[in-house]
């Protein structure tokens, strides 16, 4: 099985501030990999597929980057709504699967 | 609109089974892959289990699950399914369900039900 490993698991940041999260895959994924954005309480929402290509409605400041085992979220300006937890999922087989995720607080 | 709406959950003594249900509305539901993602409270997402469109074949499974789990569809009623037998207590979760963001089967899920807790506790 294919594991997927985020870091940082926490990060402290300012609205403004730029943010980047990583994702490791354990073997390469070619680009089948996805960024969500979880807010407490609620169901996950799909920011980025492909690696890099943008979910139709998400916010610009939303990035990410990368293919094979290396995986970049970039989130720029950070705003106050983006304060959530994410996460990378790959598709590259089955059984899929998640990172731990990445909380995003407010320093 | 798309919606999908779950419903099954509740209370369970290990060992005991559950069905729950995904209905889909606002979108062409038989030409969609679907799947299972369920949530521990305060923990991560998991991947449970995932559902080519049309035929329903082939099914996917997690390891933590193979074997116990068996997901299915309704195309007829809009209705994805998960039946859940001989439970343990590390199967208690929101379980959401999610929709393929395109036709075909590239699993990555644009659209998620709001969940539906399974608590397994004697």
């Amino acid at each position: 099985d294919i594991q997927m490993t985020q870091s940082p698991s926490s990060v402290s940041a300012s609205v403004g501030d730029r943010v980047t999260i990583t994702c490791r895959a354990s073997q390469g994924i070619a680009s089948y990999l996805a960024w969500y954005q979880q807010k407490p309480g609620k169901a996950p929402n799909l920011l980025i597929y492909a690696a890099s290509s943008l979910q139709s409605g998400v916010p610009s400041r939303f990035s990410g980057s990368g293919s094979g085992t290396d995986f970049t979220l970039t989130i720029d300006s950070l705003q106050p709504e983006d304060f959530a937890t994410y996460y990378c999922q790959h598709a590259n087989s089955f059984p899929l699967t998640f990172g731990g995720g990445t909380k995003v607080e407010i320093k | 609109e798309v919606q999908l709406l779950e419903s099954g959950g509740g209370l369970v003594q290990p060992g005991g089974s559950l069905r729950l249900s995904c209905t889909g509305s606002g979108f062409t539901f038989d030409i969609y892959a679907m799947a299972w993602v369920r949530q521990a409270p305060g923990k991560g997402l998991e991947w449970v289990s995932g559902i080519s469109g049309t035929g329903g074949n082939p099914t996917y499974y997690a390891d933590s699950v193979k074997g116990r789990f068996t997901i299915s569809r309704d195309n007829s009623k809009n209705t994805l399914y998960l039946q859940m037998n001989n439970l343990r207590t590390e199967d208690t979760a929101l379980y959401y369900c999610a929709k393929d963001f395109k036709t075909g089967a590239h699993y990555f899920f644009d659209y998620w039900g709001q969940g539906t807790l399974v608590t397994v506790s004697s």
